[in-house]
């Protein structure tokens, strides 16, 4: 069964740490994705990857950054958390290709800065 | 801007009721929408909506899209308590290769 792991369900970080969210997919896809999920909101794009080592601002990019050192892996990092960043996060992949445009999601990881 | 708007955003029924969900999208190169449904963890894929007027159906759901009108709607008859979920709307930009999502629809069903 092909899937995308995010490392952490629940993750609790205090205000100014270095967070690291850590998403892993199988499925060799080229593009990877790293939304936010807020209430009244939907997703907001933070970044996305369309192959190993790119990397593209999202809508809301600012206090966030990126590394995809290898193409199954994209993590996101928050470099000095903040209580406005408590939300859920979202990794996506999919593969390039003409008719398909939909994204595989993982479980999410909750993070709660407190 | 690329924007999708989704409406109710909040839906309370009761179990037999059929339901509509409302997508309107505002974007520069639409290239498909798609639906999702997101229960306590990642959204599954519903349908992919790339043609106007061409309904999509699986069991008791539905949705169709209309391109002169720029929305879509998600139909489901004879609701259960497995259907309450976050519905989520999203299209597909071409060239700029991603989906922009709506709001969600959050759908409680109660018996």
């Amino acid at each position: 069964d092909v899937k995308v792991t995010q490392s952490s369900r629940y993750l609790v970080k205090r205000t100014g740490e270095k967070v690291f969210l850590e998403c892993v997919q199988d499925m060799d896809h080229e593009n990877m994705f790293w939304y936010r999920q807020d209430p009244g909101l939907g997703l907001r794009l933070i970044y996305f990857s369309y192959d190993v080592k790119m990397k593209e601002k999202g809508d809301i990019p600012e206090g966030y950054s990126v590394s995809r050192e290898k193409k199954e892996r994209f993590s996101l990092i928050l470099e000095s958390a903040s209580t406005n960043q408590t939300s859920m996060y979202l990794c996506a992949s999919r593969t390039i290709g003409y008719t398909n445009y939909g994204y595989t999601f993982g479980s999410g990881t909750r993070l709660t800065v407190v | 801007e690329d924007k999708v708007v989704q409406s109710p955003l909040s839906l309370v029924v009761h179990e037999g009721d059929t339901v509509t969900l409302n997508c309107s999208y505002e974007v520069t190169n639409f290239r498909s929408l798609l639906w999702y449904k997101q229960e306590k963890k990642a959204p599954t894929f519903l349908f992919m909506l790339t043609s106007s007027g061409i309904e999509k159906k699986s069991g008791r759901l539905s949705s169709i899209l209309d391109k002169k009108e720029l929305f879509s709607i998600l139909n489901i008859t004879a609701t259960q308590t497995g259907d309450s979920a976050i519905y989520l709307c999203a299209v597909f930009i071409q060239g700029a290769q991603k989906l922009v999502f709506g709001q969600g629809t959050r759908l409680t069903i109660n018996p």
